[in-house]
């Protein structure tokens, strides 16, 4: 069974471009977040999604940040303009619905670097 | 979620089994313990859950005393291949959806 799959591995972007990151979560996982890393914090939460509904996006950042899971299949993370801050690298996960079971172990993407010159 | 706190880092010889404690104080009663560990250049992967006693699986133990306020990742014999990073996380993960709150994790350093 193939893992969770992010495009691009590594982007790097000018201020004020705009950059499209993908996720494609293992097949048949209804949710699906977002986390980002920025240089020297913690892992942070972005957002989560149950199949193409948003569920919770309490850790977006700003309205520069967009993500869509149209479909309820991959999701796409669009920064617009793109800020000197917003590098890091960016996780995805998803996981199974299993509510009222003792697990819900989320998945874990190698990652997207994204770094803003 | 419940705060934890984990040493920042800590250093082993191959072939030893190594020993990681999380304090989680404030664990709330519907709340699980759960680790991952995360590679360079990787994302983080989960290694073992519990919610009292002690679990085990191929990888690791997870030792969680009566008052569960700590826990304890064991790995024994621990390889080069398991230098990474090691969080510590508590929350309601028996519901789906909840959002890991990672901490600064412990950094493991394996040597020959």
């Amino acid at each position: 069974e193939a893992g969770v799959t992010q495009f691009p591995s590594h982007s790097v972007i000018e201020k004020g471009q705009t950059v499209t990151l993908r996720c494609d979560p293992i097949s048949g996982h209804d949710n699906l977040y977002w986390y980002r890393r920025v240089m020297g914090k913690e892992i942070k939460f972005l957002l989560h999604f149950v199949k193409e509904s948003k569920q919770d996006e309490s850790g977006m950042p700003n309205n520069r940040f967009l993500a869509e899971r149209t479909g309820g299949t991959y999701s796409t993370l669009k920064v617009q303009p793109a800020e000197l801050e917003d590098s890091g690298v960016y996780f995805c996960a998803s996981s199974q619905d299993q509510a009222g079971t003792s697990t819900d172990t989320q998945y874990f993407g190698p990652g997207t670097r994204l770094t803003v010159l | 979620l419940a705060k934890t706190t984990q040493p920042i880092s800590m250093d082993s010889y191959e072939g030893q089994e190594v020993n990681i404690t999380c304090s989680h104080n404030n664990i709330a009663t519907n709340d699980y313990i759960t680790w991952y560990q995360q590679f360079p250049s990787q994302g983080p992967r989960f290694i073992i859950q519990g919610y009292k006693t002690k679990v085990t699986n191929e990888v690791a133990s997870l030792f969680i005393p009566a008052d569960r306020k700590s826990s304890t990742l064991s790995l024994p014999r621990v390889s080069l291949s398991d230098t990474a990073v090691y969080y510590c996380l508590v929350g309601p993960f028996n519901q789906a959806g909840t959002a890991l709150i990672f901490g600064k994790g412990t950094t493991l350093s394996v040597s020959s």
